[in-house]
């Protein structure tokens, strides 16, 4: 079945380090992927995306990376700051069907020490 | 651009009650989602709709929980009868169209006793 799950459920950075979150997922026919992030009390904010048909986008200060052939994405976040720190989920779609479902990961939590 | 709107914020019943959480997407997005989000968990996918049709449905639990979206524009999810596991924040989203990424509400933070 369908399932996008991550590697890590904690990760703990000094602040200004460069941060690396996994994510695997097992839907071949995915071919759309968001990363989104989640502040307590808070609902998921869109940070990035990216289409199967690219391997790399980046964003302010974020870049997401896709290898197709393991099935994994990652979430680069350079220069992390104490407001980076929150709940980051993965989530995967399929951006040229009709009947996409959004489904999501279980989470890494990101800990930004000063 | 104003946000999805949800509420209540908050709700706390006694289990065997009913509840009903009301959204109200972005202007002009075609696609609905609600999600029950558990403490400590990623959100789970209840139901999305397609204006005014229901694309997927597969995990709400029918036999309690059902959902609708009005003339294609707000959506309504009740849950009747409550149970103690149904405690959980409900999210709901909204997206342009299929396929693309999707913008948050604040969520419903539900507590059944």
């Amino acid at each position: 079945g369908e399932s996008v799950g991550l590697h890590l459920p904690t990760l703990s950075v000094q602040e200004g380090d460069n941060s690396i979150i996994n994510c695997a997922y097992s839907n071949s026919a995915s071919d759309y992927f968001i990363w989104y992030k989640q502040e307590s009390g808070k609902g998921p904010q869109f940070i990035i995306d990216i289409r199967s048909n690219m391997d790399k986008r980046q964003g302010q200060r974020v870049t997401v990376l896709l290898n197709k052939t393991v099935k994994h994405l990652s979430l680069q976040i350079a220069a992390t700051q104490p407001g980076d720190s929150a709940v980051y989920f993965c989530a995967e779609n399929s951006y040229s069907s009709n009947t996409g479902k959004l489904i999501f990961g279980q989470g890494t939590t990101l800990q930004v020490k000063p | 651009e104003a946000g999805v709107a949800q509420s209540p914020r908050y709700k706390i019943i006694e289990k065997r009650q009913s509840v009903a959480f009301w959204c109200n997407p972005i202007s002009g997005h075609a696609t609905l989602y609600w999600y029950q989000q558990i403490l400590g968990q990623g959100p789970k996918l209840l139901i999305q709709f397609q204006n005014n049709g229901v694309v997927d449905d597969s995990q709400l639990p029918k036999d309690r929980f059902s959902a609708e979206r009005l003339k294609g524009v707000d959506s309504t999810l009740k849950i009747q009868p409550a149970k103690l596991e149904d405690s959980a924040v409900y999210l709901c989203a909204s997206s342009l169209k299929q396929g693309r990424h999707a913008f948050f509400g604040q969520g419903t933070r539900l507590t059944v006793v």
